[in-house]
């Protein structure tokens, strides 16, 4: 069974930083794309990154391209997602997602989330 | 980025009864080389992560009852759920994997009437 289990949420100042943390198991981790997915009451799903199975391929949505670097350790079967300068309106729930292998970019699994909260 | 609009916003049906979701997107999501719409759905429930329903507009993921279905092309789609069961009380929400970033509709709430 697959599970992907986020963590590192916390409250944090506007400008500060946080990693965030996803431990996958139950399938062949190193295989796949792995995204973070966020949700706000206001805004919705935002599709936040990507990085593909190897982690020498990243995508990043606009509003956080120069702030937050997701990388992967495929010994640990383990993604991250670093986020520095944190502003108000990154206050979320992030999801780790993993997504099927054909074709690309549809998330077919996901953790339950881990609370980001930035006070201004 | 393409933009995703979903109607409506929300909407009351009898079990039992027919629920229909429209998806607009800004941009086709044809992809002509292989001739397949990169439209996914998704089901929320309170409290709980997306769920994969459908990909390929059409195409149902393994495990979704057969209920659901997804139709429609280029950048007018549906997803329906032919009789409504209490269990299938969610928002629903349409995505494009066509392009980066991946975009999602606003989602449609689906309730009981």
């Amino acid at each position: 069974e697959v599970q992907l289990l986020e963590s590192g949420g916390v409250l944090v100042q506007s400008g500060g930083s946080l990693r965030l943390s996803c431990a996958a198991s139950g399938f062949t981790f190193k295989n796949y794309v792995m995204s973070w997915v966020r949700q706000t009451p206001g805004k919705g799903l935002e599709w936040v990154s990507a990085i593909n199975a190897g982690g020498d391929g990243t995508d990043y949505a606009d509003s956080v391209k120069g702030r937050f670097t997701i990388s992967r350790d495929n010994s640990n079967n383990t993604l991250f997602l670093q986020m520095n300068s944190l502003r108000a309106e990154d206050t979320a729930l992030y999801y780790c997602a993993k997504d099927l292998i054909v074709p690309p970019g549809i998330l077919q699994h996901w953790g339950r989330g881990t609370l980001v909260t930035v006070s201004s | 980025d393409i933009v995703m609009t979903q109607s409506p916003d929300s909407l009351a049906v009898s079990l039992g009864e027919r629920a229909t979701i429209n998806c607009k997107s800004s941009h086709s999501v044809l992809y002509s080389s292989n001739n397949k719409n990169n439209l996914a759905w998704y089901q929320q429930k309170p409290g709980q992560a997306p769920k994969l329903l459908i990909y390929w507009a059409s195409t149902r993921e393994s495990g979704v009852p057969d209920r659901f279905s997804g139709s429609g092309s280029g950048t007018d789609f549906t997803l329906t759920i032919s009789s409504l069961q209490t269990e299938d009380v969610a928002v629903y929400y349409c995505q494009q994997h066509y392009d980066t970033p991946r975009t999602f509709g606003q989602g449609t709430k689906v309730e009981i009437k």
